[in-house]
């Protein structure tokens, strides 16, 4: 079966490092997103592309957060400075743009900021 | 924005019983997803509905999607401890815009 894969799977940092997360979405699928999901707040939508082109980050936290795909093959999320509040699970989906397709999740990327 | 409210926030049910959890939009909905995640992993994908009274079984689950396609609902029948973990709607908005969002999810909790 064809995988979003997400590395790393978990990262421990300390306040005030980058933070870089990596996806590799499924061959062939057009659409990213990312999300990040907390207890709180659930999963929130923080960016999204369509053919590699960014449509929407407007979910991000402008001035730490940064979403990239800089290939077809790879997306990647990035916060600098990273802060305790950021610790969460961070998801990458890929699929079809468009009506009546499902969109497949990689197993995320466990962040913990201390 | 869209809004998606998941009911109920939380379930524990009887292995063998019967279920339903319910999602409903503030806006109409144009594509409704469901998924299944377990803790410490990755969302599954179970169904998607557009269709305004359209129906959808996989397995022992079936998701309908209403007439006007403001809510849809989940049902789970003669539930197992497989079936046990976080189900989230999540909804794509109207015109050519398929940003997904997703309500805050429902644990349930099969007990045997």
């Amino acid at each position: 079966d064809a995988r979003v894969t997400q590395t790393p799977r978990h990262k421990v940092t300390e306040m005030g490092q980058e933070v870089t997360m990596r996806c590799q979405p499924i061959l062939g699928h057009n659409t990213v997103f990312w999300y990040r999901q907390t207890m709180m707040q659930g999963l929130e939508l923080l960016a999204y592309f369509r053919n590699r082109a960014p449509l929407d980050d407007s979910g991000m936290p402008k001035d730490r957060f940064s979403a990239e795909m800089p290939d077809a093959t790879l997306a990647t999320l990035k916060i600098q400075p990273s802060e305790p509040r950021d610790s969460a699970v961070y998801f990458c989906a890929s699929g079809f743009w468009g009506p009546g397709y499902g969109y497949t999740f990689g197993s995320g990327t466990r962040l913990t900021v201390v | 924005s869209q809004e998606l409210e998941q009911s109920p926030q939380s379930l524990i049910v009887q292995e063998g019983k019967n279920l339903t959890i319910n999602c409903t939009s503030s806006k109409t909905l144009y594509g409704l997803y469901w998924y299944k995640q377990k803790y410490g992993e990755g969302l599954i994908f179970l169904m998607m509905l557009q269709k305004g009274g359209e129906e959808k079984s996989h397995e022992k689950i079936t998701a309908k999607l209403d007439e006007k396609k403001q809510q849809s609902s989940l049902h789970i029948t003669a539930s197992q401890p497989s079936h046990a973990g976080i189900y989230l709607c999540g909804a794509t908005s109207g015109g050519s815009n398929y940003k997904l969002t997703f309500g805050k999810g429902t644990l349930l909790t099969v007990n045997p």
